[in-house]
């Protein structure tokens, strides 16, 4: 079953419009870790935010915040007033802290084109 | 600031032959990791290494596969008899460690292998 699920393959945008990248997960553990990163064109892996399962708020960093919906299972990453340089690839990625789990679980990616 | 780096950018190699991916992880990190990502696919995550031994690997890191850091400051992925599904793009990573469990993994911008 699929741990990390990104159900938009592509979308458009309008620059400076809002954007939501869906992710829901699936876990039993009770403590995890939500990560989002961004890989642009030339290939590299950015990382963009952090949420903790136990993390009263939603992480915000800068023009990213995630909307992390628990009960829902899902991490939603919203970037704000969309640049042209956020075309890009977007990866919701998933830790669970068990049994000295350090790997990520990434899910398939969005990717996202910003048009002007 | 602190980077990952990896070398080479982009390997080609024939089937059957050895290859050598390099990595540097940031200075001050405990724990290193090898991702690959098949083009137009997700991440998937290879090994992790801490205290000069694999913490943890996946099915994907068969025989084939291993790791060594032969000195203080590189992390290598060896993969002895490469194979045209070993073609893609390699992630080394690195974290540090965190009281909180927490952490973020600091990728480098990859390495291309096309195995012809």
């Amino acid at each position: 079953a699929q741990k990390i699920t990104q159900t938009q393959p592509g979308m458009f945008v309008q620059e400076k419009e809002a954007v939501t990248l869906d992710c829901t997960y699936d876990t039993s553990d009770p403590s995890y870790g939500l990560f989002w990163y961004k890989q642009p064109s030339s290939g590299e892996m950015i990382f963009l935010i952090y949420q903790g399962s136990y993390d009263q708020q939603n992480a915000t960093e800068g023009r990213y915040s995630l909307n992390f919906q628990k009960a829902r299972k899902s991490a939603n990453l919203v970037i704000s007033a969309s640049q042209l340089g956020d075309s890009a690839m977007y990866f919701c990625a998933m830790r669970e802290f068990t049994d000295s789990n350090y790997q990520l679980i990434w899910g398939a990616g969005t990717k996202l084109i910003i048009k002007p | 600031e602190p980077e990952v780096t990896q070398t080479p950018s982009h390997q080609v190699t024939q089937m059957g032959q050895e290859v050598i991916l390099r990595c540097v992880p940031i200075s001050n990190h405990l724990y290193f990791y090898w991702y690959r990502q098949i083009l137009g696919q997700k991440v998937e995550f290879l090994v992790s290494f801490y205290n000069n031994e694999i913490s943890e690997k996946s099915e994907i890191f068969d025989d084939q596969f291993s790791v060594e850091r032969p000195d203080g400051s590189n992390f290598t992925l060896k993969i002895r008899s490469t194979k045209l599904e070993d073609s893609a793009m390699y992630f080394c990573a690195s974290s540090e460690v965190k009281q909180r469990t927490y952490y973020e993994q600091y990728f480098g911008p990859g390495t291309r292998l096309t195995v012809t």
